[in-house]
């Protein structure tokens, strides 16, 4: 079946990076993009990249653009998403989520990882 | 402020039915681009509900259907049951801003 596992919750300090990790399986890796979605807390969901699991292409919300770099690791399935710069409104659950088609519906969801940026 | 506008709440009676409008323009649900729909329950992962307009996903209920008209889209769910209340997204693509877009969020509450 199919899984997208992320990588464990983060405490960072502002300014600082933060680096979450998503594994694939169950199904063929390069077959299917990834979206990076986040969810501060009571709030909505609010898309913030994709990549290509099958060439590295990104493509990035205008929110994001320049802080945030999308890797893929094709060798483990596994896809990374680094933001840079933290601010406290950066606090949030991090989803990775797969692309059924290219910007169409997330049919996947990871778990979910809490980052939470604090002094 | 979503792209995508959503009412902040519905509320139904188990057994009747409610409707979740998502309101789009004409650079998104109104140029033709698909919507797709998500239920997420307290501290979990959205889980897709619909998808490209009207389409379930293997699993899901036909009390959960899906319509599209003009710059708008509904999800309409009958026969409430307690099990339905839970945040529900849809979710679409924008082509001014390049990019997927999702409405607010609706959370409904089974009376």
């Amino acid at each position: 079946q199919v899984q997208l596992v992320q990588s464990g919750a983060e405490v960072k300090k502002p300014g600082a990076s933060v680096k979450v990790s998503c594994k694939a399986s169950g199904y063929t890796f390069p077959n299917h993009g990834i979206s990076w979605v986040r969810q501060a807390p009571g709030q909505g969901l609010e898309w913030m990249g994709w990549i290509s699991a099958s060439n590295g292409d990104t493509n990035f919300a205008q929110k994001f653009q320049g802080r945030v770099t999308l890797t893929t690791d094709t060798s483990t399935s596994t896809v990374y998403m680094e933001l840079r710069s933290l601010k406290s409104d950066d606090t949030a659950i991090y989803y990775c989520a797969r692309d059924r088609v290219r910007h169409e519906d997330n049919d996947y969801w990871g778990q979910g990882t809490r980052v939470t940026v604090s002094s | 402020q979503s792209v995508l506008t959503q009412p902040p709440s519905v509320s139904g009676a188990p057994g009747q039915g409610v409707t979740i409008a998502c309101t789009g323009s004409s650079s998104n649900i109104g140029a033709g681009y698909n919507v797709h729909w998500y239920q997420q329950f307290p501290g979990t992962a959205p889980k897709l509900l619909i998808f490209e307009n009207t389409n379930r996903p293997s699993g899901v209920p036909d009390r959960f259907s899906g319509s599209k008209s003009g710059t708008s889209a509904s999800l309409a769910i009958s026969g409430l049951q307690a099990e339905d209340e839970a945040d529900y997204y849809c979710h679409s693509y924008d082509g001014s801003l390049g990019e997927p877009v999702f409405g607010g969020g609706t959370k409904l509450t089974v009376l």
